[in-house]
Parts: structure tokens; C-alpha cells; sequence
């Protein structure tokens, strides 16, 4: 069966503490993970894709990293305004059933 | 260029009743997925919808259903509510793939309460 499983499942740091959230996934032919961020009361914000072992991308204070097993959402320096839930996702059922998603990490930065 | 669109924002039914909501996509987007959320299983995906055709669908009774307007407005339905459909209901919009294509946007969502 495919999965998505994120740690931690909430996380408080001090402003500027750099860290890395984890996606690990268990899906037969990748076809991509995002990255969304959700703040309280929206919908989610994609972030990134990825689509391949080795792949990274970076927007900002963010580097997204993918490997065969597990992506990382690295946050270097990290502001109060990075603080909301971010979530992996992943494309199953060849894509018909739609993303798959994790149950978030909850992120706070406290200044 | 306008985002995701969802109406209404919230809502507040009683068990039992039915109830609609409205998506309406990024301009050019043909594509619109369904997704609910709730704090115990977080986002799950309902269907999706391409040319007014449901394309793809998720693993929810058929109390749920949707449909798609050839301007690729959509809309979902929730007959005969449970306590239990209190939840974020999401729509996210793609150019023309689903999930495992292309990247999906989301809207606000629509939170509905069920008494």
C-alpha cells in the first residue's frame, strides 16, 4: 500500500535554529513529491516538485531534497513568518487516486 | 492571474441535510480535484474532474459526488450529512493532467460544520 509518513509531527525552533523535516514514502514508480505549506484556516501553497533521486530545489530559506526512499525539507535560518504546517505529497494509484498525502509537520519559529 | 476560488467559505449544516459547494479554477486550468480534510486523517483525495467528466475517484461513499461546467466551474455535493463530514473541503486545479502529472493549486477551502 502506498504511503506517506512525515517527522517530526511538530517541531519548535528559535529563530535562525536551521533544521530538516523528513517525508518518507513507500510508492511502486515514483512520479514526483511535493512540497505544500499550509498556514491555520487555508488552503495549501506549493512550494516544490521533485522528481528525481538527486534532485534539490530552493525557494528562499528552503532547500527540498529527494532520495529512492525519503525527501527533506531543509530550513536554513528560519523566520517566525516560516511557522505553519508543511506537507509532503505524493501522486498513487498511477496518479488516479489522486495525492497522497502526509499528516504534516507542524512547524513553529519562535523569534 | 486569480487563484483558486471556493464558495462558500463556510457553512454550517444539520445531520442529514445536503449540501453544495463551488470550486472555480486558476483561468486555463481544466483540471479540479477534491480533497477533504480533517485533523484525524488529514487530506484525503474525493475525485477529480477533466472536460466535465469525473476521471479519477477516491475511496468515499457515494453520499459524495461532483460535476464539472464546460467553463471547468465545479462543484461537489454531500447528501444526507454526518456529524463525521465536518471537515476543510479543498479543491485544487491543474492545467490538464491529474495528480501524477502536474502540480495541483489549491483554493481556500470550504469549512463545513455538521450539527
Amino acid at each position: 500500500e502506498d504511503q506517506v509518513t512525515q517527522s517530526p509531527e511538530a517541531l519548535r525552533l528559535q529563530e535562525g535554529e536551521s533544521s530538516s523535516l523528513n517525508c518518507s514514502y513507500t510508492v511502486s514508480g515514483l512520479r514526483g513529491l511535493f512540497w505544500y505549506r499550509q498556514d491555520p484556516g487555508k488552503g495549501p501553497e506549493f512550494l516544490f516538485t521533485l522528481y528525481s533521486a538527486g534532485e534539490e530545489k530552493e525557494k528562499e530559506r528552503l532547500k527540498a531534497t529527494l532520495t529512492k526512499k525519503e525527501s527533506f525539507l531543509h530550513i536554513t535560518a528560519p523566520k517566525p513568518e516560516d511557522s505553519a504546517t508543511y506537507l509532503c505529497a505524493v501522486p498513487t494509484g498511477g496518479g488516479a487516486d489522486g495525492l497522497t498525502f502526509g499528516k504534516g509537520t507542524h512547524l513553529i519559529i519562535q523569534p | 492571474k486569480a487563484g483558486v476560488t471556493q464558495t462558500p467559505r463556510y457553512l454550517i449544516k444539520t445531520r442529514g441535510q445536503q449540501v453544495t459547494l463551488s470550486c472555480s479554477p486558476i483561468s486555463g486550468h481544466r483540471s479540479v480535484s477534491w480533497y477533504q480534510q480533517t485533523p484525524g486523517q488529514g487530506l484525503q483525495f474525493l475525485f477529480e474532474y477533466f472536460s466535465e467528466t469525473q476521471r479519477n475517484k477516491g475511496n468515499f461513499p457515494g453520499r459524495f459526488s461532483g460535476r464539472q461546467f464546460s467553463n471547468s466551474r465545479s462543484e461537489m455535493n454531500v447528501s444526507t450529512l454526518e456529524l463525521g463530514d465536518s471537515a476543510l473541503y479543498l479543491c485544487a486545479s491543474s492545467l490538464a493532467g491529474g495528480a501524477g502529472e502536474e502540480t495541483q493549486y489549491f483554493g481556500p477551502g470550504t469549512r463545513l460544520l455538521v450539527l
